[in-house]
Order: C-alpha cells, then structure tokens, then sequence
C-alpha cells in the first residue's frame, strides 16, 4: 500500500519558538495534502487542505499565519507551528489524497507527530 | 459531522466475542465512509470503506452497515481479538469535496 513517511514524530520546543513537521510520500503523487490537529482523547480536526503549487485553504478557527503549510511538491508538505504556544501542544497527523493510479481515490495518513511546548 | 471535542464513549466486550462501534453522520451529501483504528501515538490506520450506493460491506472478521435514511454507520467487528482494542473512528467524505471529516470516535476495550 501507500506510505506516507511524517517526522519528526515527536518534538518539544520552547514557548515562542517555531517548528516544522513534514509529510513526505514514499510511493505516489499525492495530489492533496491535509493536515490534522489531534487532542487527547479527541477526534482528529481538520486544520487545512493544500493541493500542490497552490495555497492551503485553512478551516474556520484555524490561524493560516500561525500554522503555515507549504505544498511544494507532489510528495512533500510541510507544516510550520510558528511562535508556539503551549496550547499549541498536540498531536498533528498528515494525510495524503491521491486521485492518480495507482492510488485514486485514497487517504493515507501519516504516523503522527507529537508536539509537546513548554 | 464535525467533531466538537467531545471525550470518547467507551466500549468493553470479552475476547472472542463481536462488537458493534456505531456513528452517527450529518451530512447528507457525504458519500463515502471509511472506518480507521487507532493506537496510542499512531496515526489512523483504514480498516474498511463503504460508498453511499451499497448499504454493508464485508472485510476479515469487519462489516460495515450504512443507514442513508437515518444517516447512521456501524463497524461490526466479528471474534474480537486483544490486538483489536484500539480507538475506532468513523470518516466522511462529503460528495464533491476532498476533505474528510472525523466522527468523535470509539474507544474499543477487549477483555482478557
């Protein structure tokens, strides 16, 4: 099957500072990327959708400026939680959309990246 | 629908025995549903999916049910095993978008 490969999977940082998690597909052209934020014992929620060379569309109650994604490639996403907060601490899980063969129709998600500041 | 930050409801059943994860959807244009099973620290992992034109879907030892009237989905899964304890969630995905959106989730509990 798809393999999405997200790292780093776990990362603490200082209030203020800024942190990158990336979202890479080994095996396929991910044409839509999304990203999630996971509390404890919550569902995930949907923080924004990015398709390739063009800007997220962030949900409703999701800072763009804080959290930025970038989608620079059919394989790779980024997401950067700029001056975290401890608030900010969550579990953040990629997925990945590809419409192409051979893997149309498909979400696959990354392992999670748990973000811990202090 | 959307998940509001509800905690989990809990579910416990005795190995070998089958459970029954329900959920419950809002909107009525979503035509797709996969269920996932998640581990502590992990990301969803697919189980089994349903489009909105079949109403059960078979998998090993999963079935899923659609209810499009009462807009109502459910995870059979058969002989439960330890290995099967896990949050179970269920996902839509609304005709004509891309996103998907999370149901609040199950925690499943099997008993030794």
């Amino acid at each position: 099957g798809a393999v999405v490969s997200q790292h780093p999977s776990w990362v603490i940082c200082k209030s203020g500072t800024s942190v990158k998690i990336e979202c890479r597909s080994l095996d396929f052209q991910a044409t839509t990327m999304f990203w999630y934020r996971q509390f404890p014992k919550q569902s995930l929620m949907l923080m924004a959708t990015s398709n390739e060379g063009s800007k997220a569309t962030y949900e409703q109650g999701v800072e763009k400026d804080k959290f930025l994604i970038n989608h620079a490639s059919l394989t790779l996403s980024t997401l950067t939680v700029t001056s975290a907060h401890p608030e900010d601490s969550s579990f953040y899980i990629c997925s990945l959309w590809s419409r192409a063969p051979p893997r149309s129709w498909g979400y696959t998600f990354g392992s999670g990246t748990r973000l811990t500041v202090v | 629908g959307e998940s509001v930050g509800l905690h989990l409801p809990t579910l416990s059943v005795q190995e070998g025995d089958n459970s029954i994860i329900n959920c419950a959807y809002s909107n009525s244009a979503s035509d797709y549903f996969i269920w996932y099973k998640q581990e502590s620290g992990k990301g969803p992992q697919f189980i089994i999916d349903i489009r909105s034109n079949m109403d059960k879907r078979q998998g090993q030892r999963v079935t899923v049910l659609l209810n499009k009237t009462v807009k109502h989905l459910s995870l059979q899964i058969a002989a439960t095993q330890p290995g099967d304890s896990a949050v179970y969630f269920c996902a839509e995905n609304i005709e004509g978008a891309q996103k998907l959106v999370f149901g609040q989730g199950t925690r499943l509990t099997i008993n030794p």
